[in-house]
């Protein structure tokens, strides 16, 4: 069974400029997460997906940030426009349903803006 | 208080003797508790998921729990230099799951 498959798994931009990272679960896993990883800490939220549903975005930056997950499987993470302090690692992660299944990770994009 | 907090490390255990990893938890309601493993350039990995008080083995790793002390552990028995990594705790409650930290841990052969 194929696992969580992310892309891409590097990106250098210019600050100012948009990107997009993507992201499809595991088949049949209804909940989707987009974290944020710096260097030396713990991957942080930005948003969770039930379904088609953002039940949780409170951490993402709203301004500059943006996501969506059409007909509840892919998600495609968006920056408008992005900053120098963005660079860090940018992990998708599903699971079956929930909070409390485990949820696994895609192999991460390495965002750096220049 | 950090919601979920672990020491940062690094631990330095020798090969074959138990490495020990703790993670505390603020969040009384909590209900399920992960062990991710985050080679270094690599996304974690999960190794363990316990949801009820007590001990739950698999292979070389026992997490322990005990929800009135809020309080997860990892124990890594016979440990190997593959298992150098950081080790990842995770919290998961009603509205959120929370990540710790880490521990970067190291394997002296």
């Amino acid at each position: 069974e194929a696992g969580v498959v992310q892309s891409p798994r590097y990106k250098i931009i210019e600050k100012k400029q948009p990107v997009a990272f993507w992201c499809n679960p595991i088949s049949g896993h209804n909940t989707l997460y987009w974290y944020l990883q710096n260097l030396g800490q713990g991957p942080e939220l930005l948003i969770r997906y039930e379904n088609e549903e953002a039940v949780d975005d409170s951490q993402l930056p709203k301004d500059r940030f943006s996501a969506e997950r059409l007909k509840g499987v892919d998600s495609t993470l968006k920056i408008q426009p992005a900053e120098l302090g963005d660079s860090a690692v940018y992990l998708c992660a599903s699971s079956l349903s929930g909070l409390n299944t485990e949820a696994f990770f895609g192999q991460g994009t390495r965002l750096t803006v220049v | 208080q950090k919601e979920v907090e672990q020491n940062s490390g690094p631990l330095s255990v020798p090969e074959g003797a138990i490495a020990s990893l703790n993670c505390t938890y603020s969040d009384r309601v909590s209900q399920s508790f992960f062990w991710y493993r985050q080679y270094s350039g690599k996304s974690p990995e999960l190794i363990m998921s316990i949801y009820s008080n007590g001990d739950k083995e698999d292979g070389r790793f026992t997490a322990q729990l005990n929800k009135a002390s809020q309080y997860v552990s990892l124990l890594i028995r016979d440990s190997q230099p593959s298992d150098s990594a950081t080790y990842l705790c995770a919290v998961g409650g009603n509205e959120k799951l929370t990540f710790g930290t880490g521990t970067r841990l190291t394997i002296i052969p």
